[in-house]
């Protein structure tokens, strides 16, 4: 069983569909969970993160941990053809500690 | 703010020989990291100093790759001899200092074709 699993898609959605990613995890050590999205022959970019349990959200990205399940999640609303790239889940044990990605979610938003 | 600079955007080479890439991080971050990411696939560390000392490489292939970090700013990863499956994306990242690991500034990579 891998670390960090994601499904890669392709996933294609209308422009203004609410949009929701997913990511399972096996090791429960992790406290740290982020998103990050990537455009085709660009760096990841930093998205979001969040700490231990709980909901984020920032703007139109909401962000979702459930550690009882091992399971992440998240969510884009009013997406738009901008928002088209692979998006990768992300998480580690401490703040010091390595980052393990998931193999990433491919996005299309049709206009 | 400048973001973190690499070089060469692209590099095609033939097995066996050898190949560095050069990264630039975000001035004033103390850590750096090294990544690979093959297609269709997450980045993995290969890996991480802070300020100019190891913190981690313990998936870095030492019998073929190396990297350095002098004076605490910029970094090179060498490989050699290269090997086909080295064949890849090789992103360095910056963060201000270790305990903000989940905040990392990825540089635009460099695509390595090994044929």
């Amino acid at each position: 069983q891998k670390e960090v699993e994601q499904d890669p898609g392709p996933l294609s959605v209308p422009e203004g569909a609410i949009v929701s990613l997913n990511c399972t995890y096996s090791n429960s050590a992790f406290q740290y969970f982020m998103w990050y999205r990537q455009y085709s022959r660009k760096g990841p970019e930093l998205l979001m993160y969040t700490y231990s349990s709980g909901n984020k959200e920032d703007g139109r990205f909401t962000a979702q941990v459930d550690k009882s399940s091992k399971y992440i999640s998240l969510f884009i609303r009013d997406s738009q053809p901008s928002d088209s790239a692979t998006y990768l889940c992300a998480m580690s044990e401490t703040s010091y500690d390595k980052v393990i990605f998931g193999p990433g979610t491919s996005l299309s938003v049709i206009p | 703010e400048a973001g973190v600079a690499q070089s060469p955007r692209y590099k095609i080479i033939e097995k066996r020989q050898s190949v560095a890439f050069w990264c630039n991080p975000i001035s004033g971050h103390a850590t750096l990291y090294w990544y690979q990411q093959i297609l269709g696939q997450g980045p993995k560390l290969l890996i991480q100093f802070q300020n100019n000392g190891v913190v981690d490489d313990s998936q870095l292939p030492k019998d073929r790759f190396s990297a350095e970090r002098l004076k605490g700013v910029d970094s090179t990863l060498k490989i050699q001899p290269a090997k086909l499956e080295d064949s890849a994306v090789y992103l360095c990242a910056s963060s201000p200092w270790a305990p903000t690991g989940y905040e990392q500034y990825f540089g635009p990579g460099t695509r390595l074709t090994v044929t």
